[in-house]
């Protein structure tokens, strides 16, 4: 079946190291899409991709990174120089015009 | 700017009971709405989504939302709440056309009491 895969579930990062999440998708969609999800804030946009090597900032992108090499993958960077990097990571996919998401299951980042 | 508005951040309802979760959007147009569901340490789940035409959205679970234009609102209804719906709900909205860069609320947490 197709979906979106994200990897590790749990990840723990020591305060000044640089963490990648892993999101890969067999749906052959377009875009994907980098949320964090604090308590009561529901869901914030990091970065976005609509096409293999183009990505774009979201609203909360300082401190975090991101590729586009193959249609399927869009790892994010979780660097140094995010101040508080401890939330849930939501990945997720779409098709132009189809309307709404298809989720990763998430990783959840500790700093330890 | 776009934005969307959960008034409720915590409802509890007891099993059987009809359920109905707010949600108003700002946007200029008419925009793509949708209801999500994540159970807790899961990823979001679309429950149901409005483009256009009938205003009244059927969704899966036994859910329903309807859009309001003139009160910019799209609140999602259950008639009899299971134990298992239990979880967080996200309203979201789009622009319609393109990729549709959802924009989400902040999530209304229900509690079902048996």
């Amino acid at each position: 079946d197709g979906g979106i895969t994200q990897s590790p579930k749990y990840l723990f990062r020591k305060e000044g190291q640089n963490v990648t999440l892993s999101c890969e998708q067999n749906l052959n969609h377009d875009a994907m899409y980098w949320y964090r999800q604090d308590p009561g804030q529901g869901l914030r946009l990091i970065y976005y991709s609509q096409i293999v090597n183009d990505f774009q900032k979201g609203d909360i992108a300082e401190g975090y990174s991101v590729s586009r090499e193959k249609k399927e993958s869009f790892p994010l960077t979780v660097t140094s120089a995010q101040k508080n990097p401890t939330a849930f990571y939501l990945c997720a996919s779409s098709i132009e015009g189809a309307g709404g998401y298809t989720f990763g299951s998430g990783t959840r980042l500790t700093v330890v | 700017a776009q934005s969307v508005t959960q008034p409720d951040i915590h409802i509890t309802v007891s099993e059987g009971a009809s359920l109905e979760l707010r949600c108003n959007y700002s946007y200029g147009a008419t925009p793509y709405l949708f209801w999500y569901v994540q159970s807790p340490g899961q990823g979001l789940q679309l429950l149901l989504k409005y483009f256009s035409g009938d205003t009244l959205v059927q969704g899966i679970k036994g859910f329903e939302a309807e859009f309001k234009r003139s009160q910019s609102s799209f609140n999602l209804r259950k008639p009899s709440v299971h134990w298992s719906d239990a979880a967080e709900y996200f309203c979201a909205v789009a622009p319609s056309g393109g990729y549709n860069k959802l924009i989400f609320g902040a999530g209304t947490r229900l509690a079902v009491h048996p």
